[in-house]
């Protein structure tokens, strides 16, 4: 069966970065795009952007842009999201979902906590 | 962005009931809608997309109807593993842009 694994949460410092991963099971790869999707209370669910996991390439949110970083490991099988310069507003429950359109498969979600 | 709104944030029914949850989106995205269900402790389910295509697995208790601006997800015949949070979603023009959820609570 098609399996999402993420790594586990995170804390870090303003300033600093993360990389959060998304380990892909129970199929090809390449079959479809990763997309990654951010949760807070107070805004909801946030589209960040998706990586075409054949090819490498790219699209984000404008409002994501200089703050995510979509890169993709073919040999693991692994997605990967890299958030930089992170803030409070960063602290979030942030998903990895195959496609780009709708999303049939979700991962279980990794907390990113920003604090000093 | 397309804006897309739940107005019920929370509903309460019974087994064997029928529900239906709203989504309006602020401009028209023909039928590109999708439906998702979120239970504690478990990963996003998708149940529908293309407004109205039962996703594989998702029971046929569930439907889909709407295009344009509104959308109804409908549950007929509850059953107490429905309770949970739905969210609708757009796909018609980035960036792609959900609802804020409605919480279905099984009475």
């Amino acid at each position: 069966q098609v399996q999402l694994q993420q790594s586990g949460a995170e804390l870090a410092k303003p300033g600093s970065s993360v990389k959060i991963s998304c380990k892909a099971s129970g199929y090809t790869f390449t079959s479809y795009y990763i997309s990654w999707i951010k949760q807070t209370t107070g805004q909801g669910l946030e589209y960040i952007g998706y990586i075409n996991t054949g090819s490498g390439g790219t699209n984000y949110n404008e409002k994501f842009k200089g703050k995510a970083t979509l890169t993709v490991d073919k040999s693991s099988s692994t997605a990967f999201m890299q958030l930089s310069s992170l803030t409070p507003d960063d602290s979030a429950v942030y998903y990895c979902a195959s496609g780009r359109r709708w999303f049939a498969y979700w991962g279980q979600g990794t907390l990113v906590t920003v604090s000093s | 962005d397309v804006q897309m709104t739940q107005s019920l944030s929370y509903l309460a029914a019974s087994p064997g009931e029928s529900v239906s949850i709203s989504c309006k989106a602020s401009k028209s995205i023909s039928n590109y809608l999708a439906w998702y269900q979120q239970k504690p402790g478990e990963a996003y389910k998708l149940l529908i997309y293309s407004g109205s295509t039962l996703q594989s697995g998702t029971p046929s208790r569930f439907s889909g109807s709407g295009s344009g601006t509104d959308f109804t997800l409908t549950i007929r015949s509850l059953e107490p593993e429905d309770f949970g949070l739905y969210y609708c979603q757009q796909y018609y023009e980035k960036p792609l842009t959900f609802g804020s959820g409605t919480k279905l609570e099984i009475k």
